[in-house]
């Protein structure tokens, strides 16, 4: 069966750098575009970020653009996030998704979530 | 960006009535590339239905989505307890955007 399985909740000072992971598994990885989503405490969902089966193009929420980068290891079928000069803004669960089926855009399957706190 | 506006914010409903939930798209969604979650508290969003209509799979069929362009809509036919829960909706035609959410609690 599919899993995304993230990384464990970190806690950042402004300004710092969080990088999150989402280990792949029941699945043929580099046959799926990957997305990030996050939700901030009480709120929404946003849409951070998506890379292509072969981690070769990305897209980013412009509002993120130059502070977020995402990237896949197909040789450990483990997706990444980077998020670079936190802001309390961005203490949020942050998901990573996989697509129902490839290019569809919509998301069958999530993580668990990781909580990022940013906080001094 | 195309910014989607659900409504009501809040709907409130006794288990056996009808729900009706709306989403409406500042510009048109082409190719119908548009979806419906639920989540419910503590845990993560749970894909109902995409292709505006299409749902996922295990989704049951009271649960029914309509709509195109830019007026969307999620019919569930007759409530069940496990229902009671917050609904977004997505589309995935530019970008990609979510509603602000519908609050769908127990009169």
């Amino acid at each position: 069966q599919v899993q995304l399985v993230q990384s464990a909740a970190e806690v950042k000072e402004p300004g710092a750098s969080v990088k999150i992971s989402c280990k792949s598994s029941g699945y043929t990885f580099t046959s799926y575009w990957m997305h990030w989503v996050r939700q901030a405490p009480g709120q929404g969902l946003e849409w951070l970020g998506r890379i292509n089966p072969t981690g070769e193009s990305t897209l980013y929420a412009r509002k993120l653009q130059g502070r977020l980068t995402v990237t896949r290891d197909t040789s450990t079928t483990t997706l990444y996030m980077e998020l670079t000069s936190l802001r309390s803004e961005d203490t949020a669960v942050y998901y990573c998704v996989r697509e129902i089926f490839s290019g569809s855009g919509s998301y069958l399957y999530w993580g668990q979530g990781t909580l990022v706190t940013v906080s001094s | 960006e195309i910014v989607l506006t659900q409504s009501p914010d809040t709907l409130s409903l006794s288990p056996g009535e009808r729900a009706t939930l709306s989403c409406r798209a500042s510009q048109s969604v082409k190719y119908n590339k548009f979806a419906w979650y639920q989540q419910k508290p503590g845990q993560a969003p749970r894909l109902l239905i995409h292709g505006a209509s299409s749902r996922a799979a295990g989704i049951p069929d009271r649960f029914i989505g309509t709509g195109s362009e830019t007026d969307f809509t999620l019919t569930i036919s007759r409530l069940e307890p496990e229902d009671f829960a917050v609904y977004y909706c997505q589309q995935y035609d530019y970008f990609y955007s979510f509603g602000q959410g519908t609050k769908l609690e127990i009169k």
